[in-house]
C-alpha cells in the first residue's frame, strides 16, 4: 500500500520526444508537488497543486506542464525533451494544516529520466 | 542563490558515536526547519523538524538544534547505527514551499 507512487521508475528517451510521468497518492492529501533533483543533487520545487489548483510555479521552462485530474493525481508532461532535462523527478504530497503548522511532505520513490 | 547550505558533502562516523550534521541558511523568514533522510532509489522521508521559535527538538536518538542568530542548525544522532547510513537533507520552509540543501552523505561504520 504505497503512499505516493510514481510511474515509470526509469525513463530513457531521445532528445525532442514528449514524455509523461504519473504520480498518485493514497493519503487523502490536498496538496501535491513536483521536485527535480539535478546532477548537483539539489532538490528543487517545480510545481505545487492544492485541490487541483496551481499554487506554486517556479521558474520552469513552459515545456513542462503539470496536470492534476483530481486531488490524488499530479502528472508531469514534458515536451521537446532536452539533454538538460535529465534528472530524478520526485512527486510529493501533504495535507494543509492550520496556519503556523508544518505540513509534512511525503515523497514518492522518484523517476530517473535520461535524455540521450 | 542557495538559501540552504550543507557544506559537508559527506561524514563518516563509527557505530555508537555521535553524528553531527550541519546546515546554514540565509533567509530569516523561514518558519520551519526540517531534516529528511534518503536511501538510494527511494524518495526522501521526513525525520525531524523544528519551529523557528524553538532552539531544540528531540525525538529518540535524533535532536535538532537551531541557532537563529547564526542562521545555523544541526542534527545530532546518538548513538549512530549502521542503518543511519543515508543522505541527509536539511530543508527550510515558508508556507508549503520546501527549500533543500544539497545533502550530506552519512556513513556509519560498524
Amino acid at each position: 500500500d504505497t503512499a505516493v507512487s510514481q510511474t515509470p521508475k526509469y525513463l530513457v528517451t531521445q532528445m525532442g520526444n514528449d514524455k509523461s510521468i504519473k504520480c498518485e497518492q493514497n493519503l487523502g492529501h490536498d496538496t501535491m508537488y513536483w521536485y527535480k533533483q539535478d546532477s548537483k543533487k539539489f532538490l528543487k520545487i517545480m510545481f505545487s497543486y492544492n485541490n487541483k489548483e496551481l499554487i506554486i510555479n517556479e521558474t520552469v521552462p513552459n515545456r513542462f506542464s503539470p496536470k492534476s485530474p483530481d486531488k490524488a493525481h499530479l502528472n508531469l508532461h514534458i515536451n521537446s525533451l532536452e539533454l538538460g532535462d535529465s534528472a530524478v523527478y520526485f512527486c510529493a504530497s501533504s495535507q494543509t494544516l492550520a496556519a503556523g503548522s508544518y505540513n509534512e511532505q511525503f515523497f514518492g520513490p522518484g523517476t530517473r529520466l535520461t535524455v540521450l | 542563490d542557495q538559501q540552504v547550505k550543507q557544506n559537508s558533502p559527506s561524514l563518516s562516523v563509527q557505530e555508537g558515536r555521535i553524528s553531527i550534521l550541519n546546515c546554514d541558511y540565509t533567509n530569516s523568514m523561514f518558519d520551519y526547519f526540517l531534516w529528511y533522510k534518503k536511501y538510494p532509489a527511494e524518495g526522501p522521508t521526513f525525520l525531524i523538524s523544528i519551529s523557528s521559535i524553538k532552539d531544540k527538538n528531540e525525538d529518540g536518538r535524533f535532536t535538532v538544534f537551531l541557532n537563529k542568530s547564526a542562521k545555523h542548525l544541526s542534527l545530532h544522532i546518538v548513538p549512530s547505527q549502521p542503518g543511519d547510513s543515508a543522505v541527509y537533507f536539511c530543508a527550510a520552509t515558508r508556507g508549503n514551499k520546501l527549500v533543500f540543501g544539497a545533502g550530506t552523505i552519512l556513513r556509519v561504520k560498524s
